[in-house]
């Protein structure tokens, strides 16, 4: 099956730095898409895309879908504390019930 | 709607005894899923249901695992004879299936240990 390869695997940060992370496949994805994991809690979903080349803000987190289709970036800007998780990005192909997930990035914000 | 709900959120049993899921998807959501995620992985997809029939089982589900949904609203997932490899944590997802809509609502999860 598609693997998602997502980089880097932690980050420590302090607080009110950008961060940027990203994500790679073999595969190509029509849709990719980022979610947030607190601990204990299911994923719960950043951003969306759909589109090869776009480029999607929500609020402070700005997220592209690369143009070859195989891979996407997530960036925070002005980190705060509570943007502490691990954070996932997840593609599907046209068989859209089945999302593959990478392995996360896990980030620390300092105050 | 409060969102999914997962019952239990924890649950740990012993080698070799059967263990019942259960999940409350959001009401007007009519797919429903199951994942998989163990520590440090992301999750993996198990099986999904369009309202009332399961269309798609991943490899991961094995013969000890069934998911059920009969009445298109709430949905189960037994596993049987619990192996130690089936600890992880099972969460729940639904969508409202329509054009252009992918995104997925994930409950809380129910982290199942086996010892």
């Amino acid at each position: 099956g598609q693997q998602l390869n997502q980089s880097p695997q932690s980050m420590f940060i302090q607080e009110g730095e950008d961060v940027s992370m990203n994500c790679t496949s073999s595969s190509i994805f029509n849709t990719w898409l980022w979610y947030k994991q607190d601990p204990g809690e299911g994923p719960v979903l950043l951003i969306a895309l759909y589109k090869a080349g776009e480029l999607t803000s929500n609020g402070r987190l700005t997220a592209q879908f690369g143009i070859t289709r195989k891979d996407s970036f997530l960036n925070i800007s002005a980190s705060i504390p509570s943007d502490v998780g691990i954070y996932f990005c997840a593609g599907q192909t046209s068989h859209d019930y089945d999302m593959r997930f990478g392995a996360g990035t896990r980030l620390t914000v300092k105050p | 709607d409060t969102g999914v709900s997962q019952d239990p959120r924890h649950k740990i049993t012993k080698r070799g005894q059967n263990v019942t899921f259960r999940c409350d998807p959001i009401s007007e959501h009519n797919r429903l899923y199951w994942y998989r995620q163990t520590l440090g992985q992301g999750p993996e997809f198990l099986t999904y249901f369009q309202n009332e029939a399961q269309l798609e089982k991943s490899r991961l589900l094995s013969d000890r695992f069934s998911a059920e949904r009969p009445k298109g609203s709430f949905s189960t997932l037994e596993i049987q004879r619990t192996e130690q490899g089936d600890s992880a944590m099972y969460l729940c997802a639904s969508s409202l299936f329509d054009e252009g809509n992918y995104g997925y609502t994930f409950g809380s999860g129910t982290r199942l240990t086996v010892v």
